[in-house]
Order: C-alpha cells, then structure tokens, then sequence
C-alpha cells in the first residue's frame, strides 16, 4: 500500500506558541488530504479537508483561525495550531489516498502536548 | 449526513476463537464505501478490510470476514482464530463514493485472552 509519513510523532509546546505537523504521501501525489483529531478511548473526529492549491475545508466547530492548514504541493500538507493553549493537546492524524476508489493511508499520527 | 454506530464498546475473546464487532450505519445514499481499521496500541490506522457497497458478496481477508446486510445497515467484522496481535481498537468507517473523507464510529476495544 502507499504510504503517508508525518511529523512529528510527537511534540511538546508551551502555551501560546505555534507548532507545525507535516504530512507527506511519499510515492503518491495526494490532491486531497484529510486531518483527524483524535481525544483519548475516543473516535477520529474529521476537522478538515486539506485542497492542494486552494482552501482547506473545515467541518463544523473546528476554528479556521487556530488550525491553519496549507496543502502547498500535491505530496505535502501541513496543520498549524497557532497559539497554543492545553486544551489543543490531543493526538492529530492526517490521512490520503490515490482517488475515490481507493481507501484511505493514514499517517503515525502526532501527539501533541501543550504545556 | 452520515452516521456510524458501534454499540460494543469493549469485547473479549479467548486466543484461537471467533469473535464478531457489530457496526450500524444510517444514509441515504445506494452506493458507498464501508470499511473496518485497526488501531493498536502504536495508534498507527491499519486497514482491515473494504467493502463495496453494490457487491453482495460479503469481502473476506484471510482471518477476517465481514457479514454485509445493506436492506438492515448492518456491516459486522468477524475475526477467527483470534490471534494475540489482534488486540487493538477497532473502528468502522464509512464513505460516500462521490467524497473522500471518512466518517468513523466510536470503536470496540478488543482484548484477547491468552
């Protein structure tokens, strides 16, 4: 299957600073990639929907402000959290597939802290 | 919108048993995507299995089955011969085919008993 690298697996912040979680289709371009966020004994929760060269499209409640997304190339998609604060600590997944008629490649996943 | 629900929080089964996760989902839509992932303890998702919609024919993966009733929206995993590294989360997903992204129930914690 194809794979979906991200990084970092894990990352300590303080609050009120910003950190960057890349994600990366390594041997396919990905013209769509999909960020989860994911609490503790809970379900992936879908916050938005990385286009390459264009908008990301978020769901429902997720802050556009805090968690910026930028799909600049057709293998790399990065999520932003911007000024972050504890409550932003959880385990962020991003995902990607070849079309619609394949399924979904999920990366390792980051753990972010906020401290 | 689409929902999916898993109504087994935890299950358990013995090592080189059968055990079986239930998963409902509500649509409207004919055609769709199911399918079930795997997390384990890593928390890496693992595809376990895909099913097509407009397929009958309930897909099977070597050990892992599933029994596909689309008239009752119904999409179980049956695991047999449970192994030790079976132990994970598991998590039912659905998918439109006119849409990417993946709409996933709560999950079922499996343990297997040695």
């Amino acid at each position: 299957g194809a794979v979906v690298s991200q990084h970092p697996s894990r990352v300590i912040c303080k609050s009120g600073t910003s950190v960057k979680i890349e994600c990366r289709s390594l041997d396919f371009q990905a013209t769509t990639m999909f960020w989860y966020r994911q609490f503790p004994k809970q379900s992936l929760m879908l916050m938005a929907t990385s286009n390459e060269g264009s908008k990301a499209t978020y769901e429902q409640g997720v802050e556009k402000d805090k968690f910026l997304i930028n799909h600049a190339s057709l293998t790399l998609s990065t999520l932003t959290v911007t000024s972050a604060h504890p409550e932003d600590s959880s385990f962020y997944i991003c995902s990607a597939g070849y079309d619609l008629y394949t399924e979904a490649f999920f990366g390792q996943g980051t753990r972010l802290t906020v401290v | 919108a689409q929902t999916v629900t898993q109504s087994q929080p935890e299950m358990s089964v013995q090592e080189a048993e059968t055990v079986t996760l239930s998963c409902t989902y509500d649509t409207s839509e004919s055609d769709y995507y199911l399918f079930w992932y795997k997390q384990p303890p890593s928390r890496q998702m693992i595809l376990v299995i895909r099913q097509e919609a407009y397929k009958q024919q309930n897909a099977t993966e070597n050990r892992f089955s599933v029994n596909f009733q689309k008239a009752a929206k119904s999409f179980s995993l049956k695991i047999s011969d449970s192994q030790l590294g079976d132990a994970a989360m598991y998590f039912c997903a659905y998918r439109s085919l006119t849409d990417e992204k993946l709409t996933f129930g709560t999950g079922t914690r499996l343990t297997i008993i040695p």
